[in-house]
């Protein structure tokens, strides 16, 4: 079955710009999607097809999807963008279908 | 608007059953695939059934033979039959909306959580 591996968090500062990686096998052929998700909330989608956005979400939020990693890139980084945050493919390779999400990434605002 | 209100969780013991409902609005449920997404406490999220707009199912390995999805079109509901539950089951379930052609979900409910304990 498809994997999809993200690190299990990544840190940065107010105001910089926070990276979110996933990796998979040539991910780069499929639309990667990606949510975000804060404490005790349900999953809000915060890119489509590896770098379009649902209306609502800032122009801060964009990805890109290339070779073997896609990136969620967060511009200008706020308190409020703390939170885990979840990439997701379907991977239609095997013998059914099947959504497949990574392990999930915690972003810490300092 | 469109919304999503999962009932239906609890606690049951091992080897029990539980049925879970999705009440939707501002959407047709049989006219979109729907689909359930679980999280186990402190885990990612995990993938667990589908039902397309045309009645077909899919379930994940972890569950198959023992979970069925169905929709009831006159009261717009999806639902979830869990049997057999085992501890691993533990989780918060939501209901999702998918959409065509790209698979992803744009509408999440708020969830609803099943403890499978003695």
């Amino acid at each position: 079955s498809y994997v999809l591996t993200q690190p299990p968090s990544v840190s940065v500062a107010p105001g910089q710009t926070a990276r979110i990686t996933c990796g998979g096998n040539n991910i780069g052929s499929k639309s990667v999607h990606w949510y975000q998700q804060k404490p005790g909330q349900a999953p809000v989608l915060v890119v489509y097809d590896d770098s379009d956005r649902p209306s609502g979400i800032p122009e801060r939020f964009s990805g890109s999807n290339s070779g073997n990693t896609a990136t969620l890139t967060i511009s200008r980084v706020e308190a409020g963008d703390e939170a885990d945050y979840y990439c997701q493919v379907w991977d239609s390779s095997s013998d059914h279908f099947n959504w497949v999400f990574g392990g999930g990434t915690k972003l810490t605002v300092l | 608007e469109v919304q999503l209100v999962e009932s239906g969780g609890g606690l049951v013991q091992p080897g029990g059953s539980l049925r879970l409902s999705c009440a939707a609005s501002g959407f047709t449920v049989s006219s979109n695939y729907m689909s359930w997404v679980r999280q186990a406490p402190g885990k990612g999220l995990e993938w667990v059934s589908v039902i397309y707009s045309g009645g077909s199912t899919y379930y994940a390995d972890s569950v198959k033979g023992r979970f069925t999805i169905s929709r009831d079109n006159s009261k717009n509901t999806l639902y979830l039959q869990m049997n057999s539950l085992r501890a691993e089951d533990t989780a918060v379930y939501y209901c999702a909306r998918g959409v065509r052609i790209l698979y992803y979900f744009d509408y999440w409910g708020q969830g609803t959580l099943v403890t499978v304990s003695s």
